[in-house]
This record gives C-alpha cells, structure tokens and sequence, in this order.
C-alpha cells in the first residue's frame, strides 16, 4: 500500500454514462497526477495537478474528460458520454515537488473501468 | 505515445538467475525510473536515475543509464519467485528539473519459475 487510494477499484458502465473516479493522495504531496493503461501496454499520461491548478493535460483528454482538486487535496476525473473504447485501467499518483530533492511518484491501485 | 521501447517483451528464467530489462527512449531527459507492476495492481516504484548519473544500485537491483545511446537496463540479481511481474521503464522529461508527467515504456513481463 502506497498511501495513495482509488475508488471505486472497479466500474463497469453502460456506453453512453457518465463516470467518476476519486483519487486520494498523500497528504503532502503537492502533486497529483492521472494516467490510464489499456491491457499489455504502458501506462499513458492524462493530466497532472499542482495543489489545485492543472499544469498539464495529454491530447488523450478529449472534451468528454474533465478533472479537478478543488482543494488541492483528493482529485476527481470525470468521463462523460462513455465510450468502449475508454475501458481501461485509471491510475493515480502523487508526488511532492519541491526541495530541491527528487519527486518520485507513488501510484493508487487504480480504476478498472469496463463500458459495455 | 509511448516513450520507448523495452526488451526483451517477456522472459522466463528460473529462481536465482539474472534477469536483465533493456529500455530505449527517445528524447533528452531529466531522470528515468523504473517501476514493478503485479497483475491488475498499481505501480510500485523501484529506482530512479538521473541524467548525469551512469549507474546506480538498490538491494538486488542495479540500474544504468547511457544517455547518449538513449537508453537504460536494469538488473535483477539472484531473482525469487516473487519477483514475477511487468516491469516498466519510464522517463521525465520536462522543462522544470523533475516531477513531470512520466513517459512509460512498453513493459518487459518477467517470469521466474520455481
């Protein structure tokens, strides 16, 4: 166990519903980051978070994608109008930046999401 | 996309063997880790490099870095059962020193039977 926690663990959808995984980072991590990894393959990056303001986001992350953290704690990441094609492992990870010193990232147990 | 590329996609060695993971990348860096993944789990951090570093060692792992030939293996010495698992390499590349997203390989599915 990581310290970082996902839930739900698993969620299996009907095409065309919305979805919403939470994420729940070390508390002192300033960062958060998501990804997801489709079978056989290596996780691919979705967006990242400094405390509450969102740095970056991948072309992965279609309008239909929406993440936050509000307050700059646990994240939500949100997929609207579901699509077979977003099933996949969500993984979460954090990290602290800052201190001159190393950022590694620690990752949740993730979200096996299944649209059928 | 995927970052890079690792070698080999699978192998099988018995217990108390060394196994060896090749991972290829593609542009300039600032570090690059490796990371253990058991079937269905998350991730689990296992070494990280930085670009000015050449090698480095943890326990029964031992990691190198040749950034002009842009790519890293990593050992796993005197390998357990235990150690049976994907493995993956994965690369920051940002601007800012560290701490950026990760760009992961492919992943090399390790197999040590009994």
């Amino acid at each position: 166990d990581t310290g970082v926690s996902q839930d739900p663990r698993h969620k299996i959808t009907k095409r065309g519903q919305n979805v919403t995984f939470r994420c729940d980072p070390i508390s002192e991590h300033n960062r958060l980051y998501w990804y997801r990894q489709t079978l056989g393959q290596g996780p691919e990056f979705l967006t990242y978070f400094q405390n509450e303001a969102q740095l970056e986001k991948s072309r992965l992350l279609s309008d239909r994608f929406s993440a936050e953290r509000p307050k700059g704690s646990f994240s939500t990441l949100e997929i609207q109008r579901t699509e077979q094609g977003d099933s996949a492992m969500y993984l979460c990870a954090s990290s602290h930046f800052g201190g001159g010193d190393y950022n590694e990232q620690f990752f949740g147990p993730g979200t096996r999401l299944t649209v059928l | 996309s995927q970052q890079g590329e690792e070698d080999p996609q699978a192998l099988s060695i018995q217990e108390g063997e060394n196994a060896t993971m090749n991972c290829s990348y593609k542009t300039s860096i600032n570090n690059l880790q490796w990371y253990r993944q058991n079937s269905g789990r998350g991730l689990v951090h296992l070494i990280l490099i930085r670009s000015n570093e050449r090698e480095k060692h943890s326990g029964r792992l031992r990691v190198t870095l040749d950034t002009s030939k842009k790519s890293s293996s990593l050992l796993i010495t005197a390998s357990r059962a235990a150690d049976t698992a994907s493995y993956f390499c994965a690369t920051d590349a940002g601007l800012t020193g560290g701490g950026n997203k990760l760009t992961f390989g492919t992943g090399t599915q390790l197999k040590v039977e009994l």
